[in-house]
């Protein structure tokens, strides 16, 4: 079955700390790979993605991400967290099943102790 | 500006009564979708659509309806069928052509079952 699974639903680190959430995918064709981040009353809003090219893309407030593609992964990174960086992150995969269906991981929140 | 609208932002339901949500976007995208986003659970594709006049069921499809007569408009139906319908349902669109197929959301529509 096409699915995404990220590994921690909660996660919880102080400021300056380095994060790494995990995410992999469950799917054997062509896939684009995301990562969305949700502040607390924002909605959704993109924080990097790959779908060619080097597999470590960077994206917006120093978060980058590594797709490995033996290992059906994209976990994302970033060397040291801020307060501002409390929010909900998900992994998404767009699967070419002939046209586009996006499907998302179930969420990590993490929470930044300042 | 360019966006995804989607209306109303909270909508209360009697049980038994279905109920339809609007989702409008000006992005000339052929993609639409709705989600729907529990806590814990991440966001589940409810339904999709890659073109006007076609839609496929995500992995929730079941008490919901949609329709797909006008490129800009993709509602939902939120049927008396739906067992747990008191949820944040989420609208997004994207553009399969292009590289990426980045996702755009809508800022959400609170429904609560009372």
């Amino acid at each position: 079955a096409q699915s995404v699974s990220q590994h921690n639903h909660h996660v919880i680190l102080s400021e300056a700390a380095s994060l790494e959430l995990g995410c992999n995918y469950s799917y054997g064709g062509t896939v684009n790979l995301f990562w969305y981040v949700q502040y607390p009353g924002q909605h959704l809003q993109l924080l990097l993605k790959y779908f060619s090219g080097d597999p470590l893309v960077k994206g917006i407030k120093g978060f980058e991400a590594e797709f490995i593609k033996s290992k059906f992964s994209f976990n994302l990174r970033k060397p040291s967290v801020q307060w501002s960086d409390t929010a909900e992150y998900f992994c998404a995969a767009s699967l070419n099943t002939g046209g586009f269906k996006t499907i998302f991981g179930a969420g990590t929140r993490l929470f930044v102790k300042a | 500006d360019g966006g995804i609208t989607q209306s109303p932002k909270y909508l209360f339901r009697k049980e038994g009564q279905n109920v339809t949500l609007s989702c409008e976007q000006n992005l000339n995208h052929d993609a639409m979708y709705w989600y729907r986003q529990d806590p814990g659970q991440g966001l589940r594709l409810i339904y999709y659509s890659q073109i006007v006049n076609d839609f496929q069921k995500g992995d929730i499809a079941e008490g919901y309806s949609v329709s797909r007569e006008k490129k800009e408009s993709f509602p939902l139906t939120v049927t008396s069928a739906q067992k747990n319908p008191t949820a944040f349902y989420l609208c997004a669109s994207s553009a399969p052509e292009q590289p990426g197929n980045t996702i755009y959301f809508g800022e959400g529509s609170w429904l609560t079952v009372v």
